[in-house]
């Protein structure tokens, strides 16, 4: 059964570096999002993406995090620099359709900033 | 903003039991997803109501979705261990077709064997 996966499982990393969290969503899926969750808080949506530009964004996707489809699998969450308050599970999910299908999510990446 | 509200937050049961978790919006519902989380991983898409008085099932799992358009239910019956897990319910705030879900804080089901 295909599913999204995500890279690394876990990242550590130290306060102001930047990360990229990487992400190849199910083939014939067409919209990309990416959600976080702070630990025993409720999962937040940041960011979807479709046809090579961002649809929405949160307020919590401001400047320092961008998104990118560099080829025709992977997805990337970048956070320039890091702060401490970023430390999270960062899931990505991808849909065949917006709004009226269900959001495949994988199995996310935990990203500690010390 | 649409906040979503998930009663109980936590929940202990026999395994054999039934249960019920609830999931009540601040505004009319357009579509509501259930999605299950076990502790550390991605979150595993369980069934997705759009039409008040809907209800589905899927194995031992019925959700419903009130007329109003407020309100699911979760329903478990004749729980097992292998049910344990988190219980999510999301929603697309805007009901226009919205790329993003807002969730709920989530109901934490144990299953004592």
């Amino acid at each position: 059964e295909p599913e999204v996966t995500q890279t690394p499982s876990h990242q550590v990393t130290q306060m102001g570096q930047e990360v990229i969290l990487r992400c190849v969503p199910i083939s014939n899926h067409l919209y990309f999002y990416w959600y976080r969750q702070i630990l025993g808080q409720k999962v937040e949506f940041l960011v979807s993406f479709y046809n090579n530009e961002i649809s929405e964004k949160s307020e919590i996707f401001d400047d320092q995090f961008s998104v990118e489809r560099p080829d025709g699998s992977n997805f990337t969450l970048k956070i320039r620099s890091t702060k401490l308050e970023d430390s999270a599970m960062y899931f990505c999910a991808s849909s065949v359709l917006a709004g009226v299908g269900e959001q495949f999510f994988g199995p996310g990446t935990r990203l500690t900033v010390l | 903003s649409q906040e979503l509200e998930q009663s109980p937050q936590s929940l202990i049961v026999q395994e054999g039991k039934n249960l019920t978790i609830n999931c009540t919006s601040s505004k009319t519902l357009y579509g509501l997803y259930w999605y299950k989380q076990k502790y550390g991983e991605g979150l595993i898409f369980l069934m997705m109501l759009q039409k008040g008085g809907e209800e589905k099932s899927h194995e031992k799992i019925t959700a419903k979705l009130d007329e109003k358009k407020q309100q699911s239910s979760l329903h478990i019956t004749a729980s097992q261990p292998s049910h344990a897990g988190i219980y999510l319910c999301g929603a697309d705030p805007s009901g226009a077709g919205s790329y993003q879900l807002t969730f709920g804080k989530g109901t934490k089901l144990s299953v004592i064997p």
